[in-house]
Protein backbone atom coordinates (compact mmCIF):
# COMPACT_ATOMS: atom_id res chain seq x y z
CA UNK A 1 0.00 0.00 0.00
CA UNK A 2 1.31 3.16 -0.73
CA UNK A 3 1.51 5.56 1.71
CA UNK A 4 2.32 9.61 1.97
CA UNK A 5 3.24 11.74 4.47
CA UNK A 6 4.02 15.67 4.13
CA UNK A 7 5.68 17.65 7.06
CA UNK A 8 7.58 20.80 7.46
CA UNK A 9 4.77 23.52 7.61
CA UNK A 10 4.28 25.78 10.02
CA UNK A 11 4.07 29.78 11.07
CA UNK A 12 6.17 32.25 8.75
CA UNK A 13 6.64 36.02 7.67
CA UNK A 14 6.06 37.28 4.66
CA UNK A 15 8.92 37.13 2.38
CA UNK A 16 10.41 34.35 4.29
CA UNK A 17 11.31 30.55 2.93
CA UNK A 18 10.08 27.33 4.09
CA UNK A 19 10.81 23.46 3.04
CA UNK A 20 7.92 21.16 3.04
CA UNK A 21 8.84 16.60 3.05
CA UNK A 22 7.09 14.24 1.48
CA UNK A 23 7.82 10.90 2.72
CA UNK A 24 6.59 8.36 0.63
CA UNK A 25 6.45 4.35 0.90
CA UNK A 26 5.35 1.38 -0.86
CA UNK A 27 6.24 1.95 -4.15
CA UNK A 28 9.42 2.09 -6.31
CA UNK A 29 9.86 5.66 -5.60
CA UNK A 30 12.72 6.60 -8.31
CA UNK A 31 9.82 5.70 -10.64
CA UNK A 32 7.06 8.13 -9.11
CA UNK A 33 5.88 11.34 -10.51
CA UNK A 34 4.88 13.42 -7.83
CA UNK A 35 2.61 16.57 -7.65
CA UNK A 36 2.04 19.31 -4.89
CA UNK A 37 -1.22 20.59 -4.52
CA UNK A 38 -2.78 23.32 -2.04
CA UNK A 39 -5.85 24.30 -0.42
CA UNK A 40 -6.10 28.01 1.08
CA UNK A 41 -9.09 28.38 3.81
CA UNK A 42 -12.12 28.16 2.60
CA UNK A 43 -11.21 27.27 -1.18
CA UNK A 44 -10.63 25.14 -3.30
CA UNK A 45 -7.76 22.77 -4.55
CA UNK A 46 -5.02 23.99 -6.58
CA UNK A 47 -2.37 22.56 -8.34
CA UNK A 48 1.03 23.92 -7.34
CA UNK A 49 3.67 21.60 -9.14
CA UNK A 50 4.88 18.47 -10.60
CA UNK A 51 8.25 16.43 -10.63
CA UNK A 52 8.69 12.89 -12.95
CA UNK A 53 10.62 10.43 -12.18
CA UNK A 54 14.52 10.63 -13.57
CA UNK A 55 13.77 7.83 -15.94
CA UNK A 56 10.65 9.86 -17.25
CA UNK A 57 12.78 12.98 -17.88
CA UNK A 58 12.68 14.50 -14.56
CA UNK A 59 10.77 17.37 -15.68
CA UNK A 60 9.35 19.85 -13.35
CA UNK A 61 6.36 22.00 -13.93
CA UNK A 62 5.09 25.31 -11.56
CA UNK A 63 1.82 26.93 -12.14
CA UNK A 64 1.91 30.28 -12.81
CA UNK A 65 1.33 32.01 -9.00
CA UNK A 66 4.32 29.40 -7.52
CA UNK A 67 7.13 30.03 -10.69
CA UNK A 68 10.31 31.17 -9.83
CA UNK A 69 9.74 31.34 -6.05
CA UNK A 70 8.87 27.44 -5.26
CA UNK A 71 11.38 24.68 -6.17
CA UNK A 72 10.26 21.04 -6.11
CA UNK A 73 13.31 18.83 -6.15
CA UNK A 74 13.41 15.22 -4.64
CA UNK A 75 16.33 12.67 -2.84
CA UNK A 76 15.15 8.77 -4.34
CA UNK A 77 17.80 7.35 -1.68
CA UNK A 78 15.74 9.11 0.74
CA UNK A 79 12.67 8.36 -1.26
CA UNK A 80 11.44 11.90 -0.57
CA UNK A 81 9.97 14.62 -2.54
CA UNK A 82 10.81 18.49 -1.37
CA UNK A 83 9.28 21.67 -2.14
CA UNK A 84 11.27 24.87 -1.10
CA UNK A 85 8.91 27.90 -0.98
CA UNK A 86 10.90 31.36 -0.78
CA UNK A 87 9.12 34.67 -0.89
CA UNK A 88 6.41 33.41 0.48
CA UNK A 89 3.35 35.65 0.32
CA UNK A 90 0.43 35.88 2.61
CA UNK A 91 -2.19 33.95 0.04
CA UNK A 92 0.74 30.85 -0.30
CA UNK A 93 -1.34 30.01 2.99
CA UNK A 94 -2.83 26.58 2.52
CA UNK A 95 -2.61 23.35 3.83
CA UNK A 96 -0.16 21.29 1.42
CA UNK A 97 -0.79 18.17 -0.22
CA UNK A 98 1.69 15.75 -1.92
CA UNK A 99 0.15 13.11 -4.48
CA UNK A 100 1.71 10.25 -6.26
CA UNK A 101 0.90 10.49 -10.00
CA UNK A 102 -0.45 7.00 -11.88
CA UNK A 103 -0.97 6.76 -14.98
CA UNK A 104 -4.42 6.31 -16.80
CA UNK A 105 -3.22 4.17 -19.55
CA UNK A 106 -4.18 6.80 -22.04
CA UNK A 107 -0.70 8.86 -22.04
CA UNK A 108 -2.70 11.06 -19.48
CA UNK A 109 -1.80 11.15 -15.54
CA UNK A 110 -4.03 11.90 -12.49
CA UNK A 111 -3.44 12.00 -8.55
CA UNK A 112 -3.52 8.75 -6.79
CA UNK A 113 -2.91 8.38 -3.20
CA UNK A 114 -2.70 12.06 -1.64
CA UNK A 115 -1.16 12.42 1.89
CA UNK A 116 -3.29 14.54 4.69
CA UNK A 117 -1.07 17.70 4.03
CA UNK A 118 0.96 20.03 6.37
CA UNK A 119 -0.58 23.53 6.80
CA UNK A 120 1.51 26.70 6.09
CA UNK A 121 0.65 30.08 7.77
CA UNK A 122 1.89 33.01 6.05
CA UNK A 123 1.60 36.16 8.66
CA UNK A 124 2.04 40.09 7.15
CA UNK B 1 -6.49 26.71 -18.15
CA UNK B 2 -9.55 24.16 -18.33
CA UNK B 3 -11.99 25.38 -16.15
CA UNK B 4 -14.14 22.81 -14.09
CA UNK B 5 -17.75 24.19 -12.96
CA UNK B 6 -19.11 21.90 -10.14
CA UNK B 7 -22.87 21.65 -9.59
CA UNK B 8 -24.44 21.57 -6.79
CA UNK B 9 -22.20 23.51 -4.19
CA UNK B 10 -23.81 21.59 -1.19
CA UNK B 11 -26.42 18.64 -1.92
CA UNK B 12 -28.41 17.87 1.77
CA UNK B 13 -29.62 13.85 1.48
CA UNK B 14 -30.82 11.24 3.66
CA UNK B 15 -28.66 7.52 4.08
CA UNK B 16 -30.25 5.52 1.14
CA UNK B 17 -30.56 8.33 -1.31
CA UNK B 18 -29.28 7.99 -5.09
CA UNK B 19 -27.09 11.24 -5.34
CA UNK B 20 -25.57 12.71 -8.12
CA UNK B 21 -23.17 15.93 -8.83
CA UNK B 22 -22.35 17.19 -12.37
CA UNK B 23 -19.16 18.83 -12.99
CA UNK B 24 -18.87 20.66 -16.65
CA UNK B 25 -15.31 21.42 -18.29
CA UNK B 26 -15.00 24.83 -20.36
CA UNK B 27 -13.54 22.65 -23.27
CA UNK B 28 -13.19 18.81 -23.86
CA UNK B 29 -11.08 17.13 -21.77
CA UNK B 30 -12.27 13.58 -23.75
CA UNK B 31 -12.79 11.21 -20.58
CA UNK B 32 -9.03 12.48 -18.73
CA UNK B 33 -11.46 13.09 -15.28
CA UNK B 34 -11.16 11.77 -11.49
CA UNK B 35 -13.13 12.32 -8.75
CA UNK B 36 -11.91 12.85 -5.07
CA UNK B 37 -13.93 12.41 -1.99
CA UNK B 38 -12.25 14.76 1.00
CA UNK B 39 -13.42 14.56 4.70
CA UNK B 40 -11.85 17.73 7.07
CA UNK B 41 -8.50 16.46 8.28
CA UNK B 42 -7.97 13.45 5.91
CA UNK B 43 -6.16 12.84 2.23
CA UNK B 44 -8.21 13.23 -0.43
CA UNK B 45 -9.20 10.26 -1.51
CA UNK B 46 -9.06 8.90 -5.32
CA UNK B 47 -12.65 7.03 -6.38
CA UNK B 48 -12.93 7.19 -10.47
CA UNK B 49 -10.40 8.30 -12.64
CA UNK B 50 -10.98 8.03 -16.14
CA UNK B 51 -14.34 9.38 -15.99
CA UNK B 52 -15.55 5.99 -15.42
CA UNK B 53 -12.88 4.06 -14.07
CA UNK B 54 -13.78 2.74 -10.84
CA UNK B 55 -10.20 2.53 -8.14
CA UNK B 56 -9.89 -0.35 -6.95
CA UNK B 57 -11.14 -1.12 -3.40
CA UNK B 58 -13.83 1.89 -4.25
CA UNK B 59 -17.33 0.16 -3.08
CA UNK B 60 -19.34 -0.11 -6.36
CA UNK B 61 -22.15 2.30 -4.79
CA UNK B 62 -19.99 4.83 -7.04
CA UNK B 63 -20.10 5.34 -10.35
CA UNK B 64 -18.89 7.67 -13.14
CA UNK B 65 -19.74 9.03 -16.69
CA UNK B 66 -19.63 11.70 -19.35
CA UNK B 67 -17.09 12.81 -21.70
CA UNK B 68 -16.07 15.63 -23.63
CA UNK B 69 -17.83 18.33 -21.65
CA UNK B 70 -19.96 17.22 -19.04
CA UNK B 71 -19.61 14.33 -16.34
CA UNK B 72 -21.49 13.28 -13.17
CA UNK B 73 -20.78 11.51 -10.14
CA UNK B 74 -23.47 9.48 -8.94
CA UNK B 75 -23.69 7.43 -5.22
CA UNK B 76 -26.68 4.88 -5.76
CA UNK B 77 -27.50 4.12 -1.80
CA UNK B 78 -25.74 7.03 0.03
CA UNK B 79 -24.21 5.80 3.07
CA UNK B 80 -23.72 7.11 6.44
CA UNK B 81 -19.80 7.35 5.53
CA UNK B 82 -20.47 9.17 2.13
CA UNK B 83 -20.46 12.55 3.86
CA UNK B 84 -18.11 14.59 2.43
CA UNK B 85 -16.60 16.79 0.21
CA UNK B 86 -16.84 15.81 -3.45
CA UNK B 87 -13.88 17.13 -6.18
CA UNK B 88 -13.60 16.47 -9.57
CA UNK B 89 -10.26 17.07 -11.35
CA UNK B 90 -9.13 17.24 -14.82
CA UNK B 91 -6.11 16.07 -15.86
CA UNK B 92 -6.10 16.40 -20.01
CA UNK B 93 -3.62 19.15 -19.32
CA UNK B 94 -0.61 18.30 -16.95
CA UNK B 95 -1.82 21.27 -14.77
CA UNK B 96 -4.53 19.91 -13.51
CA UNK B 97 -7.71 21.90 -12.55
CA UNK B 98 -10.55 21.25 -10.23
CA UNK B 99 -13.97 21.98 -9.62
CA UNK B 100 -15.15 23.94 -6.28
CA UNK B 101 -16.24 20.70 -4.36
CA UNK B 102 -19.45 19.68 -3.64
CA UNK B 103 -20.41 19.24 0.12
CA UNK B 104 -22.88 16.59 0.88
CA UNK B 105 -24.76 16.64 3.99
CA UNK B 106 -26.72 14.78 6.23
CA UNK B 107 -30.29 16.19 5.57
Amino acid sequence: EVQVVESGGGLVMSGGSLRLSCAVSGLTFSDAWMSWVRQAPGKGLEWVGRMKSKGGGGTIDYAAPVKGRFTISREDSKNTLYLQMNSLKTEDTAVYYCIHILHDGSGYYYGGTWGQGTLVTVSS
Amino acid sequence: DIQMTQSPSTLSASVGDRVTITCRASQSITNSLAWYQHKPGKAPKLLIYKASSLRSGVPSRFGGSGSGTEFTLTISSLQPDDFATYYCQQYKSYSWTFGQGTKVEIK
